[in-house]
C-alpha cells in the first residue's frame, strides 16, 4: 500500500473551513483514498474515501488531485468538537488487507 | 446493533502474565483485526482476519496470538505480558467487498498496563 504524508499539526479557527492535506506520491491506480479520526482516546471513526472522484459526505468533502497525488480533506465549518487527530491512509483492493495507519494531523480547533 | 464490543476496559497485568482481550462483533463483517496505540503514536497493526479460520500477521505481531472460530469473535492473547505492550489495544471490524476492505469500525479499546 502507498505511503502518506501529513502535517504534525494544525489550528483552525472556529466556523471557519479545515483543510487537510495529505500526500501520498506513490499511490497506485487502484488504491483508495480514506480518512478516519481520533477524538481524545476513542477509537477511530470513519469519514470518507474516495478513489479519483471528489466525494462529498455529511461530516467532509475529499477533494483528490487529478494524479492522484494528494488529496484535502475539508471540513465545511469546523466546529470545537472537531478538535482530533485525523489519519489518511491509502489501501488497496481486493487481497489487499492490512490497513496501515501513520501518525495523522492533529487538528486544533480554536475558539 | 453494539456494534464492536471490546473487554475489559481496563486491565492491570504483571510481567510474565497471560491474558486474552475479547472483540465481539454483531455486523456479520468477515474483516476484524487488532491495532495497538501507544501515547502520541498513531495505530499500529497488530493481526487481522478475513474470515473464520483464516488469520494473519500486521505490522507487529510479536508477543500476540489470534483465533478466529466464529465470525462474530476475534480474541487477541498476549502468552507473557510485558512492559513493552503496555499500550491501548483496539479492535475493529469492517464488511469486505469487491474494492476490499470497507469503512472499518471500532471498538471503544481495552487499556492494558504491564507492571
Amino acid at each position: 500500500d502507498a505511503k502518506t504524508t501529513q502535517p504534525t499539526s494544525m489550528d483552525c479557527a472556529e466556523g471557519r473551513a479545515a483543510n487537510l492535506p495529505c500526500n501520498h506520491s506513490t499511490i497506485s491506480g487502484n488504491e483508495y483514498v480514506y480518512w478516519y479520526r481520533q477524538i481524545h482516546s476513542q477509537g477511530p471513526q470513519y469519514i470518507i474515501h474516495g478513489l479519483k472522484n471528489n466525494e462529498t459526505n455529511e461530516m467532509a468533502s475529499l477533494i483528490i488531485t487529478e494524479d492522484r497525488k494528494s488529496s484535502t480533506l475539508i471540513l465545511p465549518h469546523a466546529t470545537l468538537r472537531d478538535t482530533a487527530v485525523y489519519y489518511c491512509i491509502v489501501r488497496g483492493t481486493s487481497g489487499t488487507y492490512k490497513y496501515i495507519f501513520g501518525t495523522g494531523t492533529r487538528l486544533k480547533v480554536l475558539a | 446493533n453494539a456494534g464492536v464490543t471490546q473487554t475489559p476496559k481496563f486491565q492491570v497485568l504483571k510481567t510474565g502474565q497471560s491474558m486474552t482481550l475479547q472483540c465481539a462483533q454483531d455486523m456479520n463483517h468477515e474483516y476484524m483485526s487488532w491495532y495497538r496505540q501507544d501515547p502520541g503514536m498513531g495505530l499500529r497493526l497488530i493481526h487481522y482476519s478475513v474470515g473464520a479460520g483464516i488469520t494473519d500477521q500486521g505490522e507487529v505481531p510479536n508477543g500476540y496470538n489470534v483465533s478466529r472460530s466464529t465470525t462474530e469473535d476475534f480474541p487477541l492473547r498476549l502468552l507473557s505480558a510485558a512492559p513493552s505492550q503496555t499500550s491501548v489495544y483496539f479492535c475493529a471490524s469492517s464488511s469486505i467487498r469487491d474494492r476490499g476492505i470497507d469503512e472499518q469500525f471500532f471498538g471503544p479499546g481495552t487499556r492494558l498496563t504491564v507492571l
